[in-house]
């Protein structure tokens, strides 16, 4: 089945020490998202690729990073998380700008001691 | 600034009754609106969506309304199951734009045996 896939689903990390969420996608699609989703909240996009033509949010902090090296795969870097980092980071997917589903992955729960 | 707002945070409702679940959004350039469920541990999945030339969309036991005039939008289920007892969250985007989803900060459907 084409699908969203994100590893780990849950990761643990120390305050201050880079992280690294994958997702890759087995449909081929275009634009590759990412989103921040904390408790009772909606998710919150922080960027997204079209291709290779990346996209950041105006209010996504500079400790969020983001790489695509080939169409099926996008990784979130976290380079010094903090404790308000904690949250569910989702990765979703889109054949391209003309079509408004998107798919979603599982998510990753991040947690920051 | 909120655009997409679920004002309800939690919703109960009786198995075989309507659930109601209600979308408030501010900017009129939203033309596109989707409804998505989330159980937990799952990422968001694509239940319905409506175009704003539209005023309702059905799709078996779901129907989603559209006021634009009011810009409120609802989610009608019925019959209600189990099942479906998840977190019902409400998106809108610009079709077209790169400007993506933007989602509400969703309601907890539980559907009472």
């Amino acid at each position: 089945d084409a699908m969203v896939i994100q590893n780990p689903r849950y990761q643990v990390t120390q305050f201050g020490k880079p992280v690294t969420l994958s997702c890759s996608q087995t449909l081929n699609h275009n634009v590759m998202y990412w989103y921040q989703q904390k408790s009772s909240q909606a998710p919150k996009l922080l960027f997204h690729y079209y291709d290779k033509d990346f996209n950041n949010e105006a209010d996504t902090p500079d400790n969020f990073q983001s790489r695509r090296p080939n169409t099926s795969f996008c990784f979130l870097d976290i380079r010094s998380p903090g404790l308000g980092d904690a949250a569910m980071y989702l990765c979703a997917t889109a054949r391209s700008y003309s079509y408004n589903e998107q798919f979603f992955g599982p998510g990753t729960r991040l947690t920051v001691l | 600034d909120q655009q997409v707002k679920q004002n309800s945070p939690s919703l109960s409702v009786q198995e075989g009754r309507i659930s109601i679940l209600n979308c408030d959004y501010t900017n009129s350039m939203f033309d596109y609106f989707l409804w998505y469920k989330k159980y937990p541990a799952e990422g968001p999945t694509f239940l319905i969506s409506i175009s704003s030339i539209k005023d309702k969309n059905e799709d078996g036991r779901f129907t989603v309304f559209l006021n634009k005039s009011a810009k409120h939008l609802s989610l009608h289920i019925v019959p209600s199951q189990p099942g479906d007892s998840a977190v019902y969250f409400c998106a809108a985007r610009i079709s077209g734009s790169a400007r993506q989803l933007t989602f509400g900060s969703g309601t907890q459907l539980t559907v009472l045996p």
